[in-house]
């Protein structure tokens, strides 16, 4: 059983248009995050959400937005797609109260946008 | 703002040597270091996680060490092979308030084992 799935793993589409990525784990964890790693590998966290609180990185732009419909589901939502916006996009999850918290990061598989 | 760094970029060896990757961080304020693999076009797998009260964490061939205080922690990768070629990746978790666990990571160190 995979921990953390994303859907769909490639897509390519053309600029402007709005288009999500589905993620959803399996772990029983409280908060998930979105990663974007551009083209030199670097990996830089886009948002931290739970059912407390969402946490933006400042740098992400306003038309990027995550949409959880329930604990285990935190799906990205991309607005007036830019060339700029060609990333793979990874979704993980983790136990960040009580106890559990280990801090310890699952991954899921990545999904590779391509804007053109 | 925290900054972390990984040295070497890439690094090539024969099979059956031992290697170490390094990462070094700006901010000694956090609540743990985790060291991660990634194979060409896959996600992120977790390999060790160092919590900030610990030295060094131990999975088969692999030892990870921190040295919060200088800002710096080492993987130890044994008798390599093949099959270790990947890039590694440490990233870094903020203590204190925590700022949702929003991890930093360094730019990762390319791995090839040669047979």
């Amino acid at each position: 059983d995979t921990a953390v799935s994303q859907t769909p793993k490639y897509l390519v589409t053309q600029m402007g248009n709005d288009k999500s990525i589905k993620c959803e784990q399996n772990l029983g964890h409280d908060t998930m995050y979105w990663y974007k790693q551009d083209s030199k590998k670097f990996l830089k966290i886009m948002f931290s959400y739970n059912n407390k609180e969402l946490i933006i990185n400042e740098t992400v732009p306003n038309r990027f937005s995550p949409k959880s419909p329930d604990k285990a589901h935190l799906n990205l939502h991309i607005n007036s797609l830019e060339l700029g916006d060609s990333a793979v996009y990874f979704c993980a999850s983790s136990h960040t109260s009580g106890r559990d918290d280990t801090g310890e990061l699952f991954f899921g598989e990545g999904s590779r946008l391509t804007v053109l | 703002k925290q900054e972390v760094t990984q040295i070497p970029a890439a690094l090539s060896v024969p099979e059956g040597e031992n290697l170490v990757l390094n990462c070094s961080f700006t901010d000694s304020a956090i609540y743990n270091l985790q060291w991660f693999r990634q194979d060409p076009g896959k996600g992120l797998t977790s390999l060790l996680l160092i919590q900030s009260s610990q030295r060094e964490q131990t999975s088969g061939r692999l030892n990870a060490s921190l040295d919060k205080s200088s800002g710096r922690s080492t993987l130890y990768i044994a008798a390599s092979q093949p099959g270790d070629s990947a890039t590694y990746l440490c990233a870094v978790r903020p203590g204190g308030n925590n700022a949702g666990n929003m991890l930093t990571f360094g730019g990762g160190t390319r791995l090839m084992v040669k047979p």
